[in-house]
């Protein structure tokens, strides 16, 4: 079975600068999705970044990016230039791939890192 | 922009009641899913729905639980008598055709056995 480990249950960072939440996950499929979701206080879960795990290049979503080691089986999010709307949950998260025999895309999380932004 | 809702935001109920969690996916989404967290732990699994029926469920997903899409919008999550570890958070979310890798996911609802 596939495991997501977030060994930061809370983190903060001084507003417009860089902070980065570590995931590593275990499994031993080699098609697989991993995602990071963000949870603010009384909202919903949106997905902010995923990575497939058979692109080299790790992805980038404007301020969002991640440093993927497939070898390592790392996956962590950094974000830069924070700003106060970025203070939520922030899930790890890994679903199969097609290839692995993957179907129903249920999602297997980390138990999350709260991100405080201080002004 | 779409959301998925979920009703009641909290649902307190005493051991041994049925209870009833509802939500209203995507007009568009085809695949449903229920995940669970308890206080302090990993956001899990249980059942994912497709073509009026479950596609996959966890170990957790037992006798007691069910699901159901009574009509063509609300998505439904039947416990059919609670216990006190089934004190949780329920999240509801589903997932279109298009978009295949995003789970759209509901504010849960907080579910409190006493």
């Amino acid at each position: 079975a596939q495991t997501v480990t977030q060994s930061q249950p809370e983190m903060s960072v001084q507003e417009a600068e860089t902070v980065t939440l570590s995931c590593t996950y275990d499994t031993s499929e080699s098609d697989y999705y991993l995602f990071w979701y963000k949870q603010p206080p009384s909202r919903q879960m949106i997905l902010v970044i995923r990575q497939e795990a058979y692109k080299q290049q790790n992805a980038t979503e404007n301020r969002f990016s991640v440093n993927f080691q497939k070898a390592a089986k790392s996956f962590s999010l950094k974000i830069s230039d924070s700003q106060l709307g970025d203070a939520a949950m922030y899930f790890c998260a890994y679903r199969t791939g097609p290839y692995s025999g993957g179907s129903n895309y249920k999602l297997t999380f980390g138990k999350g890192t709260l991100l405080t932004v201080n002004p | 922009e779409p959301e998925v809702t979920q009703t009641p935001s909290h649902q307190v109920t005493q051991m041994g009641q049925e209870v009833i969690l509802r939500c209203v996916p995507i007009s568009n989404h085809l695949y449903f899913y229920w995940y669970r967290q308890i206080l302090g732990q990993k956001v899990e699994f249980l059942v994912s729905f497709y073509n009026n029926e479950i596609s996959e469920k966890s170990e957790i997903f037992d006798d007691q639980f069910s699901v159901e899409r009574p009509d063509g919008s609300n998505f439904t999550l039947k416990i059919r008598s609670t216990k006190l570890e089934d004190s949780a958070m329920y999240f509801c979310a589903s997932r279109g055709l298009e978009d295949t890798d995003t789970q759209y996911f509901g504010p849960g609802t907080r579910l409190t056995v006493l």
